[in-house]
């Protein structure tokens, strides 16, 4: 099933911090963030396990949080280059031998 | 460098023809896959492979066939029976498709297909 991600998209001027957000159903064993700028290809950031566990990417950092089923991205001091289509990706368990994309966040940064 | 490449960048199908969309990739990765993209939506997986000479069905395999007689290559047919085949196609490779081992996909830089 399909995670469900938040917002569909969102507008920030340069240094201000964002939250997107991948929900599922179902129960997770790991979340995958890719960010794509348009036309290019899905760039990977980070992948987190259950577990409860934090991971951090310059001034990119994600939490999941395996009882409610979801995970956050943060993004703090956008910067211009951070612009782009965020995606999370989900494995339901530990068999699961393919990521389920969500529809993807766009974030626009403005100077 | 290693990576993972797509040709041709650009493809135009004509009513009735099958076409193929090559992917390449020099990272020595056992698992590839394919996906297709629709504008503002997000990816969704057509075929993979786990290893060579294998490959499962995807969310969307009807009216796509694919093969894997080599580790490196996993080309994807787009057949005529494909009747809405216009869209963005990301090939992708991870060291294994394994979720133990939970490695990231690389992407090629797609190809964008169009019908005449």
């Amino acid at each position: 099933q399909q995670p469900v991600q938040s917002p569909q998209a969102v507008i920030l001027r340069e240094g201000e911090d964002a939250v997107i957000n991948c929900s599922s159903s179902k129960a997770l064993y790991s979340v995958h963030w890719y960010r794509q700028k348009h036309g290019e290809a899905p760039v990977f950031l980070m992948i987190l396990l259950k577990g409860g566990e934090q991971k951090g990417h310059e001034k990119i950092s994600a939490s999941f949080n395996e009882k409610k089923q979801q995970s956050s991205l943060y993004l703090t001091a956008s910067q211009l280059s951070y612009s782009g289509t965020y995606f999370c990706g989900t494995r339901g368990d530990s068999s699961a031998s393919k990521i389920i994309f969500g529809s993807g966040t766009r974030l626009s940064i403005r100077p | 460098d290693g990576g993972i490449t797509q040709s041709p960048k650009y493809l135009f199908r004509k009513e009735g023809q099958n076409v193929t969309l090559s992917c390449e990739q020099n990272l020595n990765h056992d698992a590839m896959y394919w996906y297709r993209q629709d504008p503002g939506q997000g990816l969704r997986l057509i075929y993979y492979s786990q290893i060579v000479n294998d490959f499962q069905k995807g969310d969307i395999a009807e009216g796509y066939s694919v093969s894997r007689e080599k580790k490196e290559s996993f080309p994807l047919t787009v057949t005529s029976a494909q009747k809405n085949p216009t869209a963005f196609y990301l090939c992708a490779s991870s060291i294994s498709s394994s979720a133990a081992e939970n490695q990231p996909q690389h992407f090629g830089d797609g190809t964008r297909l169009s019908i005449l």
